[in-house]
């Protein structure tokens, strides 16, 4: 079943704003991460976030996650044309020994 | 990116062909994981090995077998592929099942005419 699902499916900006992606999922997790897409290639991992932190940072990305309302929102500032990819949720479940589950990904367009 | 390798890159097969995905890494993980990505579908998980052996087989077709001869090369074999086959496929590696963040090769397009 799809764990993580994304918000925007896809979104438009201008080179120098910033752009924020949500992630909703169901179950309770130990981790959330977000990747990277360019297109036709492998996913990059950008940002690990566990089930007991709020909120993490790495360069021009910031991660929240709020546990209570099952969500998480990455923050891209000064966004770069280089930014333009597919970005996508995974999600660890908490129980078992279980892998990652993907979400449909959101379409990012940074247009100079 | 040189983390993990696949190859073929491309790869354009006939129905009644045999061939072979190849993904090797060389991080020193102990898991391997194989993902289909059809296009408008989130990224599907087809096998999982940890420490060589197959733990998770995800309802997939018989059409592909995974072989995994040691921690570091991970093979998908496919025979008599349909069209709806084509796709991206993925190879991933993470230094444990799940807990960690997953490194992915940058993928073979396989096309099935």
């Amino acid at each position: 079943s799809q764990q993580g699902e994304e918000d925007p499916q896809a979104l438009s900006i201008q080179e120098g704003e910033n752009a924020t992606m949500n992630c909703s999922y169901k179950t309770s997790i130990n981790n959330l991460q977000w990747y990277r897409q360019n297109s036709g290639r492998g996913l990059v991992h950008l940002i690990l976030i566990r089930s007991n932190e709020r909120e993490k940072h790495s360069g021009r990305l910031r991660v929240t996650l709020d546990t209570s309302k099952k969500s998480s929102s990455l923050l891209i500032t000064a966004s770069r044309a280089a930014d333009t990819a597919s970005y996508f949720c995974a999600t660890r479940s908490s129980s078992g020994y279980s892998t990652l589950t993907f979400g449909k990904g959101t379409m990012l367009l940074v247009s100079p | 990116e040189t983390g993990v390798t696949q190859t073929p890159r491309h790869l354009v097969m006939g129905m009644t062909n045999k061939k072979s995905l190849k993904c090797e890494q060389h991080l020193g993980h102990n898991a391997m994981y194989w993902y289909k990505q059809s296009a408008k579908k989130p990224l599907e998980l087809m096998f999982v090995y940890s420490l060589e052996e197959r733990v998770e087989n995800n309802s997939v077709p018989s059409r592909f077998s995974p072989e995994c001869p040691n921690s570091s090369h991970l093979f998908l074999h496919l025979h008599t592929l349909q069209p709806e086959d084509s796709a991206l496929y993925l190879c991933a590696s993470s230094q444990d099942r799940g807990r960690y963040e997953q490194y992915f090769g940058p993928g073979t397009r396989l096309t099935v005419t």
